[in-house]
């Protein structure tokens, strides 16, 4: 079974922009999380979805925003990007809530120039 | 605060000898813990988990309650263990639901 994919794998922006990135959870994964990992801050959780609904937020401005789909497919989305956004983003899909049992995509590398 | 701490960034052994990599956690609460790995070029992936009380790649982690640790344990490491690895507690508050990493080891196992 197709793991967690996430495209695209790499994206480099312009300061000011936006930036849309995509993760498909496991067949029959229900709950998506998003998280951000960078040499400083390490991995950071930026949010989780479950049945369409943000269920939970980490400590992000608010340039930074997500939805789910109706078949449980997650986008992400940061505006007005920062030089300090650039990062590895990494997806990862659980069938239930309540588990911290976790399937990470490869990640999507973004560098804001 | 709620807070994981690893307080090695590195850790570096030689093949076969024992291994321990040290998670100290700081949450109210019983949280759930766990163990990722993340080998070269490949995904983040779960290790193990204290609920399940397994080994795994011969690997173990004990809960300590007292001490709020949940450190990581090889008897006898091998290269293949060479790897950043990450403690992360999983905690249910007021409905919200987080897995929070801490800054991660990276563990060398020297020949």
């Amino acid at each position: 079974k197709a793991g967690v994919t996430q495209t695209p794998r790499y994206l480099i922006k312009t300061r000011g922009q936006q930036v849309t990135l995509s993760c498909s959870p496991i067949s029959g994964h229900r709950s998506v999380s998003w998280y951000q990992q960078t040499p400083g801050q390490g991995l950071q959780f930026l949010f989780e979805y479950f049945s369409e609904t943000q269920r939970n937020k980490g400590n992000f401005p608010g340039r930074f925003s997500g939805r789910q789909f109706s078949n449980s497919r997650s986008e992400m989305n940061v505006s007005t990007l920062e030089l300090g956004d650039s990062a590895l983003y990494l997806c990862a899909s659980s069938f239930f809530r309540g588990q911290g049992f976790l399937t990470f995509g490869s990640g999507t590398r973004l560098t804001v120039v | 605060a709620q807070r994981v701490t690893q307080p090695e960034k590195l850790l570096s052994v030689f093949k076969g000898a024992p291994v321990e990599l040290k998670c100290n956690y700081s949450y109210s609460g019983s949280p759930e813990l766990f163990w990722y790995v993340q080998y070269s070029r490949q995904r983040l992936q779960l290790l193990l988990r204290h609920i399940s009380r397994e080994s795994i790649k011969g690997f173990t982690a004990d809960l300590n309650k007292g001490e709020t640790s949940f450190h990581l344990k090889k008897p006898f490491a091998q290269e293949e263990d060479s790897a950043m690895y990450y403690c992360a507690p999983y905690r249910r508050f007021q409905g919200a639901q987080k897995l929070v990493f801490g800054q991660g080891t990276r563990l060398t196992i020297n020949p």
